[in-house]
């Protein structure tokens, strides 16, 4: 199914432990980008891609990489978990442009305790 | 920082219209959106208008922006039950060629007998 996949679904981390959350499109979308959503505050941007080898912050970068080796894929690194990165997090993707909106990943749950 | 700003509860009856309102910041997004989240889903693009429009109507959806105000509304017809749901509205904000997504908190919709 064509579509933004993300994985994993859930994940519980300790304090201080690195993981790699996945995201991969199939509708060879230039843009990419990540969300976290916490309670009450929407969505805000922690990263971005406009193409493969480009990438850039976005409102809460802190703490995250990225990068964008190919088209598809664009890979969140969490180096050093910590409580505060406890939420939700969504990959979306988007054509150049992003006329007809993003699509988005089912999120990964990510706790960190 | 400037916010995208959304109610956080409305509540209506089955079979009445609904009306989620929106303001948003930047006069020059060129594309305004509305996203549905279900519970422990990913965000589904609803719909959304090109800023030189005033309405656009698709089925049950009518989306009203008035640009002299930064003001978006979503009005569901004949709201029923599966419409409960969590409504984000999103401006685009422009840097460098990328339109970013700015969120707002989001409405949650509950839909009562």
């Amino acid at each position: 199914n064509a579509g933004v996949t993300q994985t994993p679904k859930f994940q519980v981390l300790k304090t201080g432990q690195s993981m790699t959350l996945q995201c991969a499109q199939d509708m060879n979308h230039e843009y990419m980008s990540w969300y976290r959503q916490d309670p009450g505050m929407g969505l805000r941007l922690i990263h971005y891609s406009v193409g493969a080898g480009i990438t850039d912050q976005g409102e809460v970068p802190n703490g995250y990489n990225v990068s964008r080796s190919t088209t598809e894929d664009f890979p969140l690194r969490l180096l050093s978990a910590a409580p505060s990165q406890t939420s939700v997090y969504f990959c979306a993707s988007t054509s150049r442009g992003g006329s007809k909106g993003y699509t988005f990943g089912s999120g990964t749950r990510l706790t960190v305790v | 920082g400037e916010d995208v700003e959304q109610s956080l509860f409305l509540s209506v009856r089955e079979g009445d219209s609904s009306v989620i309102n929106c303001t948003y910041t930047d006069s020059s997004s060129t594309y305004l959106y509305w996203y549905k989240q279900e519970p422990g889903a990913g965000l589904q693009l609803l719909t959304y208008i090109f800023s030189n429009m005033d309405m656009k109507q698709d089925q049950r959806l009518t989306v009203l922006l008035n640009k002299k105000d930064k003001h978006l509304s979503l009005r569901i017809a004949d709201t029923q039950t599966g419409d409960s749901a969590i409504y984000f509205c999103a401006e685009t904000r422009g840097s460098g060629g990328y339109n970013k997504l700015i969120f707002g908190a989001g409405t949650r919709l509950a839909v009562h007998p």
